[in-house]
């Protein structure tokens, strides 16, 4: 089954200490992005990959990171959590960006205390 | 900077009733409109989307219209029930070319009343 897998699905975390989602995804799609979604503001991007070791910021980039060391995996990760970044995240993979279907993972409810 | 504005942000209908969300975008070269519908506690997933050499789509009850000239597009929701209750999401290509990306709307709580 064609899939984006995104790991934990709920997350409780204090502030400073890093975590990491990982995401991966079985379509052999070249392009993933992450998205944070709050109430009132819809999806924003926050990164994006092209293809491996090709990454760069999408919209609310500040304090987050990510890599894409495989084709298949995009993890997000947190260096040091605030209770800002307390939200909804998911995953997402294209075959064609802007052009084609965007597949969500099941997303990560991450809370920041 | 390019954006894509939704409304209404809530619509309650009586099941039965059409139902229709608006989107309007900034960037005149998008070309690509998908909608996405998120139930509570899930994914957004893709119910339709159109392209902008075509005007309307329609897949059973669900219908998406296109204004280029305008710069909206519209979901039509016929002959609504209770399992349509969600939150609906437009989106729209921006950049175009090695930038191009899809940018959301805010998204449309649709609340079905049976």
């Amino acid at each position: 089954e064609a899939q984006v897998t995104q790991n934990p699905r709920y997350l409780i975390t204090v502030t400073g200490k890093k975590l990491t989602v990982t995401c991966s995804q079985n379509m052999n799609h070249e392009y993933m992005s992450w998205y944070r979604q709050d109430p009132g503001l819809g999806l924003r991007q926050i990164y994006y990959s092209m293809n491996v070791e090709v990454t760069d910021k999408g919209d609310v980039p500040e304090g987050y990171k990510v890599s894409r060391k495989e084709k298949r995996n995009f993890p997000l990760i947190l260096e040091s959590p605030s209770p800002n970044q307390t939200s909804l995240y998911f995953c997402a993979s294209t075959r064609d960006r802007g052009n084609s279907p965007l597949h969500f993972g099941n997303g990560t409810r991450l809370t920041v205390t | 900077g390019e954006n894509v504005e939704q409304h209404p942000s809530t619509l309650s209908v009586q099941e039965g009733d059409s139902a229709v969300i608006k989107c309007t975008y900034s960037d005149s070269a998008s070309n690509y409109f998908p909608w996405y519908k998120q139930e509570l506690g899930k994914r957004p997933q893709l119910i339709i989307d159109i392209r902008s050499n075509v005007g309307e789509k329609k897949d059973q009850r669900i219908a998406v219209t296109l204004n280029k000239t305008a710069k909206h597009f519209s979901l039509h929701i016929t002959e609504t029930q209770p399992e349509d209750s969600a939150v609906y999401f437009c989106a729209a290509s921006i950049g175009g070319g090695a930038t191009n990306k899809l940018i959301f709307g805010t998204g449309t709580l649709l609340a079905v009343q049976p």
